[in-house]
C-alpha cells in the first residue's frame, strides 16, 4: 500500500537555525497537508497546500514557515528561525482531493530545539 | 474557527467489553468526520470517517454514529482486543473553503487489558 514517507524521523537543532523537513506524498495524490502535536497535545493544522500553492493556513504558519514542491515528489516545510516552542511532531498528509477526503499521514519528524 | 472537543482523554476497558468516545464539533459547516489510530510511534491511520449525509456507519467491530443536530460524532469499538490499545483522534473537516483542514479533538488513550 503506498504511504506517506518523512525524512528524518528525527531532528536536533540549535534554537535560531534554519530547518527543513521532507515528505514524499503518495503519487497520485495532489493535495499536501503539514500538521504539529507538541507532546501531550492535539495535532494542530499548519498549512494545505494545491497546485504549487498555499490554499489555506493557520495562525500557527507565521513568517518563519514555507512551504514547497521543489519537484514532481517532495513536499517540505521551512522553519526559518527555529525557537524552543517549535519543539514537536510534525506530521505531513496527502489526499486526492480536498474536503471529504482521506488524508494520509506520514509517520512524523520530531523536531527537538535546544 | 472549528473547535473539537473528545472525551474521555483516557479510556480502561477489559478485553470484550465495548469502548466509546464522543466528540463534538463547533462549525456546522463540518460535514466530513474521520476518526484516526495511532499507536505509540506510528502514523495516524484512518480506522473509519462519516460524512454529513450519513448518521451511521459500520465496519466489522467498528462503527461510528453522527448527530447534525446536537454536532456530535462518536466512535464505538465493540468486542474489543487488546491490539485495540492505541490513542485514538477524531476529527471535523469543513467543507466549502476549508481546503480539507482537519480539527482535531485531544485524543482517547484506550488501553485494553486482556
Amino acid at each position: 500500500e503506498p504511504e506517506v514517507t518523512q525524512t528524518p524521523s528525527h531532528q536536533v537543532t540549535q534554537m535560531g537555525q534554519e530547518v527543513i523537513l521532507r515528505c514524499v506524498p503518495i503519487s497520485n495524490h495532489l493535495y499536501f497537508y503539514w500538521y504539529r502535536q507538541i507532546l501531550g497535545q492535539k495535532v494542530e493544522f499548519l498549512v494545505s497546500f494545491y497546485n504549487n500553492e498555499i490554499s489555506e493556513k493557520s495562525e500557527i504558519f507565521d513568517d518563519q514557515f514555507s512551504v514547497e514542491r521543489p519537484d514532481g515528489s517532495n513536499f517540505t516545510l521551512k522553519i526559518r528561525s527555529t525557537k524552543l516552542e517549535d519543539s514537536a511532531m510534525y506530521f505531513c498528509a496527502s489526499s486526492q482531493a480536498f474536503a471529504k477526503n482521506i488524508q494520509y499521514f506520514g509517520a512524523g519528524t520530531r523536531l527537538s530545539v535546544l | 474557527g472549528e473547535n473539537v472537543e473528545q472525551h474521555p482523554s483516557t479510556l480502561s476497558v477489559q478485553e470484550g467489553d465495548s469502548a466509546v468516545i464522543k466528540c463534538t464539533y463547533s462549525d456546522s459547516a463540518s460535514n466530513y468526520f474521520p476518526w484516526y489510530k495511532q499507536e505509540l510511534g506510528k502514523r495516524p491511520q484512518l480506522i473509519i470517517d462519516i460524512r454529513s449525509n450519513v448518521g451511521e456507519k459500520k465496519d466489522q467491530r467498528i462503527a461510528v454514529t453522527l448527530n447534525k443536530t446536537a454536532k456530535h460524532f462518536s466512535l464505538h469499538i465493540t468486542e474489543t482486543q487488546p491490539e485495540d490499545s492505541a490513542v485514538y483522534f477524531c476529527a471535523a473537516c469543513a467543507g466549502g473553503t476549508s481546503y480539507g483542514k482537519l480539527t482535531f479533538g485531544q485524543g482517547t488513550i484506550l488501553t485494553v487489558h486482556p
